[in-house]
């Protein structure tokens, strides 16, 4: 098991144009969070889901930000229309079972809109 | 609304002092309380996780207390290393399911 994994692990993109970030969890972890991390802040939640069920997205979310777990493994998040407000680090999380257990962050993917 | 704050917001001390980060949350409402370690440019290391049934954990040179009633949690490192130079992040988990970051102490440790 190598934990969890994020890639890009950088993008650079213009404004306007539209990004996807992929995150691969550990295996056999069912629940699947994403957050994004402004400079000098903590991390906030976005979204996560339980297998491929989305169960919860934060105020954050804007209609321009869209994540999948289409099988219950990997997941996408996927951000249209960028603006330079969107340049943050995205981190990617994974748990067994519930908040009760601990999550494991990926190396998260920095995202600097131009 | 759930708010943690973690004091102090930087931290520079000489190698081999023993130090206390501190974090603070307003609703006691938990689930559990758990301390994260970020070095620059990446993702977050659990370093402990304290059940909310729990008043501490342990983990080789690391302590960390939790205090429900009074809302608060400190995490204590002892002899200190250059190592020890990062971001501490406490995070508090919610009833709800929902995960409050504080925004963490820059620690550095100088040798």
């Amino acid at each position: 098991d190598t934990g969890v994994s994020q890639n890009p692990r950088h993008k650079i993109t213009k404004r306007g144009q539209n990004v996807t970030f992929r995150c691969d969890p550990i295996s056999e972890h069912n629940r699947l969070y994403w957050y994004r991390q402004t400079l000098g802040q903590g991390p906030e939640f976005l979204t996560y889901f339980q297998n491929e069920a989305q169960l919860e997205k934060s105020r954050l979310l804007s209609d321009r930000f869209s994540a999948e777990r289409p099988k219950g493994s990997f997941s996408t998040l996927e951000i249209q229309r960028t603006e330079q407000g969107d340049s943050a680090m995205y981190l990617c999380a994974s748990s067994f079972a519930g908040p009760g257990d601990t999550q494991y962050f990926g190396p998260g993917t920095r995202l600097t809109v131009l | 609304k759930q708010e943690v704050t973690q004091i102090p917001a930087a931290l520079s001390v000489p190698e081999g002092e023993n130090l206390v980060l501190n974090c603070s949350f307003t609703d006691s409402a938990i689930y559990n309380l758990q301390w994260f370690r970020q070095d620059p440019g990446k993702g977050l290391t659990s370093l402990l996780l304290i059940q909310s049934s729990q008043r501490e954990q342990t983990s080789g040179r690391l302590n960390a207390s939790l205090d429900k009633s009074s809302g608060r949690s400190t995490l204590y490192i002892a002899a200190s290393q250059p190592g020890d130079s990062a971001t501490y992040l406490c995070a508090v988990i919610n009833r709800d399911d929902k995960i409050i970051f504080g925004k963490g102490t820059r620690l550095h440790i100088l040798p």
